[in-house]
């Protein structure tokens, strides 16, 4: 079946700190979507991004569709970039319908 | 996201009563959508909408059922709750086709 993949699955960086996040995906997507799950477990909407590159303050992100992977780059890191990580993607031929990988958990120290 | 909303946000129920839990939106999207959060597994999809009484299951929807009777309610229904229902249920909206999902607050669901 469809299958959505991060790495690193944690992840612990002292603040100032630059980190790439990972997401493989199986099939073709014509969706992708970045989040961030705060510690309080609202899922907050970082990128749109079935392709391409965008970038938003001090986060970026990155899908390269024909390879199958997204990227998520997160520069001079704060402590309230802690928490989790979710990439989702809608595959063709599965209508509106989010896969979503497990996560990178984010713990950002002083 | 400001425009959808999910009541309540906390139910401690016991094993075998009925429950619902609402979702509300007002951004008129035509899809809605129900996921499950549990460790290990991210959110998974229990069922979703694409429009007025138009629903279908997704990869988890044994022991749910779903109903939307108007565009901007989508109700979700454990008939006979059990433990392993015990999850926190996010709620997420959407125009048609691959756009972009906004996620409610999530209701956390503790089944006894």
């Amino acid at each position: 079946g469809i299958q959505v993949e991060q790495s690193p699955p944690d992840l612990i960086l002292q603040e100032g700190a630059n980190s790439t996040l990972r997401c493989n995906f199986s099939d073709s997507v014509n969706n992708l979507q970045w989040f961030h799950q705060n510690p309080w477990g609202q899922l907050i909407n970082l990128f749109y991004i079935p392709s391409g590159t965008k970038q938003n303050g001090r986060l970026s992100a990155t899908t390269v569709a024909t390879e199958r992977y997204s990227l998520l780059y997160i520069s001079s890191s704060q402590t309230t970039d802690s928490g989790v990580y979710f990439c989702a993607g809608c595959f063709t031929g599965t209508a509106s319908k989010l896969t979503f990988g497990t996560g990178t958990r984010l713990q950002v120290t002083l | 996201d400001a425009g959808i909303t999910q009541s309540p946000r906390h139910k401690v129920t016991e094993t075998g009563t009925p429950v619902t839990l609402r979702c509300h939106q007002t951004e008129n999207h035509r899809y809605m959508y129900w996921y499950r959060q549990d460790p290990g597994h991210g959110l998974r999809l229990i069922h979703y909408s694409y429009g007025v009484k138009d629903t279908d299951k997704g990869e988890v929807s044994d022991g749910y059922s779903v109903s939307r009777s108007k565009t901007e309610d989508f109700l979700l229904t454990l008939e006979s709750a059990t433990s392993s229902q015990t999850s926190v249920y996010f709620c997420a909206m959407g125009r048609a086709g691959p756009y972009e999902q906004y996620f409610g607050p999530g209701t956390r669901l503790t089944v006894t």
